[in-house]
């Protein structure tokens, strides 16, 4: 079955310590990941996706086949990071996509002063 | 202007009432989604409209019954409310089916049924 792996629910760190948001994912295909974002008040929002190959924000983000991952990093975490992040994969039906994505439980980022 | 908008933000309600939540984009997107977020934060896809017509019904009660009157709305309405429907309601938006498509989420409804 499709499904994604976020293994912390929190992770704190200290500012400008580096940051690791691990993600995993099952799929039985080529996998089309992204991560979102939450802050504080405000709404979920795409923060990268692995197509675009993109840093945002200082954050990347490799997809790895071998190890079916797909984690987020930073190397000097900042405390306007903090936030929730969800990992994403979008599940296809058969040959048509439906748009559907399955996200990952989620896991807090609390950025320290 | 706001991309997605959600109405009502807060919806308290007994168990057993029919209740709504109204979706609008104007972003001038094809399709559409509802999800639902857990009190664990986790967050599932209910439904996907794409020019109005049904993608995915993703295992919801017969009680949730989504309708899209035209491509830039799309209302979630729910009848015989229980307390497991207690959640935080998210619209969303994207472009089309495409698979490298962001979507854009409203700001959420609360629901508690008490």
């Amino acid at each position: 079955a499709q499904r994604v792996t976020q293994p912390e629910k929190l992770l704190s760190v200290f500012k400008g310590a580096p940051v690791e948001l691990k993600c995993n994912y099952s799929y039985s295909g080529s996998p089309e990941l992204f991560w979102y974002v939450q802050y504080s008040r405000q709404r979920l929002q795409l923060l990268l996706r692995h197509i675009s190959r993109e840093s945002i924000k200082g954050f990347t983000a490799d997809l790895n086949k071998g190890e079916t991952s797909f984690h987020l990093k930073k190397p000097f975490a900042q405390e306007e990071d903090s936030a929730m992040y969800y990992c994403a994969l979008v599940d296809y039906h058969g040959s048509s996509n439906t748009g559907k994505l399955i996200f990952g439980q989620g896991t807090t980022l609390q950025v320290k002063p | 202007d706001t991309a997605v908008s959600q109405t009502p933000k807060y919806l308290v309600t007994q168990m057993g009432n029919d209740k709504s939540i109204k979706c609008e984009q104007n972003l001038g997107h094809d399709t559409m989604y509802w999800y639902k977020q857990d009190s664990k934060k986790f967050l599932k896809i209910m439904f996907s409209y794409n020019n109005k017509e049904l993608i995915i019904n993703e295992t919801v009660p017969n009680r949730f019954s989504p309708k899209s009157p035209d491509k830039a709305h799309l209302n979630l309405h729910i009848n015989s409310l229980e307390l497991g429907d207690s959640a935080v309601y998210f619209c969303a938006s994207s472009q089309d089916l495409g698979q490298y498509n962001e979507q854009f989420f409203g700001p959420g409804t609360r629901l508690t049924v008490l």
